[in-house]
């Protein structure tokens, strides 16, 4: 079974600080790594894919094989990157599976 | 630019009816997914859909039903609903290709009283 785990549900930062939000995944296939971020009052959307390595508003995420991670980074975090994220992971099978979310905030 | 859209944004269901929520999205997707979204729990997959009429349990499918009869329409089925069903539900598709991710929906809040 695919399982993706978020070990913090809240990471509070100041403005400029650099941010790590932690994902884990356990999986037996090749997976495929997302980052997703929910504004306030709006929709998931995605925001990385780890097929693509790229920074998308200042974030990149690695995928580490050998630590079964996909760490979101950001060397300064800026008040906007409030929200929340989910980390998922794709199957063979298409079947999308999130972690519990970790709410950002970034304060002034 | 993919749309995802939920039939209704709100909704209040009383104890025990049968209720609807329809999905509907437009890039010709071969999966489409449903969702309940809860504080502290994150997303939790209730079904999966990979084609027209096939689905595939996911980790809460107790007390759902799908159906998919169109490529573009997925309806989440509460068979009878309970309040413990309260929640946000989220839809979701995406194209079989590796790498592309999912598009969501706007979400449904069912409240059941």
């Amino acid at each position: 079974a695919q399982r993706v785990t978020q070990p913090e549900k809240l990471l509070s930062v100041f403005k400029g600080a650099p941010v790590e939000l932690k994902c884990n995944y356990s999986y037996s296939g090749s997976p495929e790594l997302f980052w997703y971020v929910q504004y306030s009052r709006q929709r998931l959307q995605l925001l990385l894919r780890h097929i693509s390595r790229e920074s998308i508003k200042g974030f990149t995420a690695d995928l580490n094989k050998g630590e079964t991670s996909f760490h979101l980074k950001k060397p300064f975090a800026q008040e906007e990157d409030s929200a929340m994220y989910y980390c998922a992971l794709n199957n063979a099978g298409n079947m999308l599976t999130f972690g519990g979310g970790t709410r950002l905030m970034v304060k002034p | 630019d993919v749309k995802v859209t939920q039939s209704s944004r709100y909704l209040v269901k009383r104890t025990g009816e049968k209720v609807f929520l329809e999905c509907v999205q437009d890039m010709d997707h071969e999966n489409m997914f449903w969702y309940r979204q809860d504080p502290g729990l994150g997303l939790r997959l209730i079904y999966f859909s990979y084609d027209v009429k096939m689905k595939e349990k996911g980790d809460i499918p107790e007390g759902y039903s799908v159906s998919r009869e169109k490529k573009e329409r997925f309806s989440l089925i509460l068979e009878s609903a309970s309040t413990n069903q309260t929640s946000m539900y989220l839809c979701a598709s995406s194209s079989t290709g590796r790498g592309f991710g999912a598009f969501f929906g706007q979400g449904t809040r069912l409240t059941v009283v």
